[in-house]
């Protein structure tokens, strides 16, 4: 099944303790992308990439890494969680510009 | 950069009848994509609709179809017949020709009512 696979679903963590939400797609995608989504402030782009080893900043990028080190996987990683970072976040990907995207099932992060 | 506007935070309507959400976009690009998003209680996003921008014909996939009005940048979501299912956030979203830089609106919530 064509899916984009995120990992985990839920997490609970305390401020400061490095994390990393996994991402990987089966579709063979070009472009994929990073979001977090918070009431009345819709889907903010964090990160995304165009191709192996090519990621640009969306809105939010302070606090989040990204790696794109091979086609499918491109993971989130928090090196120093805040509470402000706690959200719903979305990882998506699509074939290219003109397509668009398949979503995650989203990952709820709560930093206490 | 882009900017999406979804000026109708929530909205309801009767089952069976018309609705038509809005969405008005700012970008300097000629050439760009227009998407909508649906996002129901289970939180999966799901495509709703695309529209190519140099395409003046309007898209239509079954019940949904836009209005797009490329010199007001405008590009709003009519849903016709509309079912219980139909119950969910709605997402606008625009992103450049051969660029990954999509921006979402802050989203709608329909209610459909029986």
């Amino acid at each position: 099944e064509a899916q984009v696979t995120q990992n985990p679903r839920y997490l609970i963590t305390v401020t400061g303790k490095k994390l990393t939400v996994t991402c990987s797609q089966n579709m063979n995608h070009e472009y994929m992308s990073w979001y977090r989504q918070d009431p009345g402030l819709g889907l903010r782009q964090i990160y995304y990439s165009m191709n192996v080893e090519v990621t640009d900043k969306g809105d939010v990028p302070e606090g989040y890494k990204v790696s794109r080190k091979e086609k499918r996987n491109f993971p989130l990683i928090l090196e120093s969680p805040s509470p402000n970072q706690t959200s719903l976040y979305f990882c998506a990907s699509r074939f290219g510009h003109n397509y668009g995207y398949t979503f995650g099932s989203g990952t709820r992060l709560t930093v206490v | 950069a882009q900017t999406v506007t979804q000026s109708q935070p929530e909205m309801s309507v009767q089952e069976a009848e018309t609705v038509t959400l809005s969405c008005t976009y700012d970008t300097s690009e000629n050439n760009y994509y227009l998407f909508w998003y649906k996002q129901p209680p289970s939180r999966q996003m799901i495509l709703v609709i695309r529209q190519e921008a140099y395409k003046q014909q309007n898209a239509t996939e079954n019940r949904f179809s836009v209005n797009f009005q490329k010199a007001a940048k405008s590009f709003s979501l009519k849903i016709s017949d509309s079912q219980l299912g139909d119950t969910a956030m709605y997402f606008c979203a625009s992103t450049p020709y051969n660029n990954n830089d999509m921006r979402f609106g802050a989203g709608t919530r329909l209610t459909v009512k029986p």
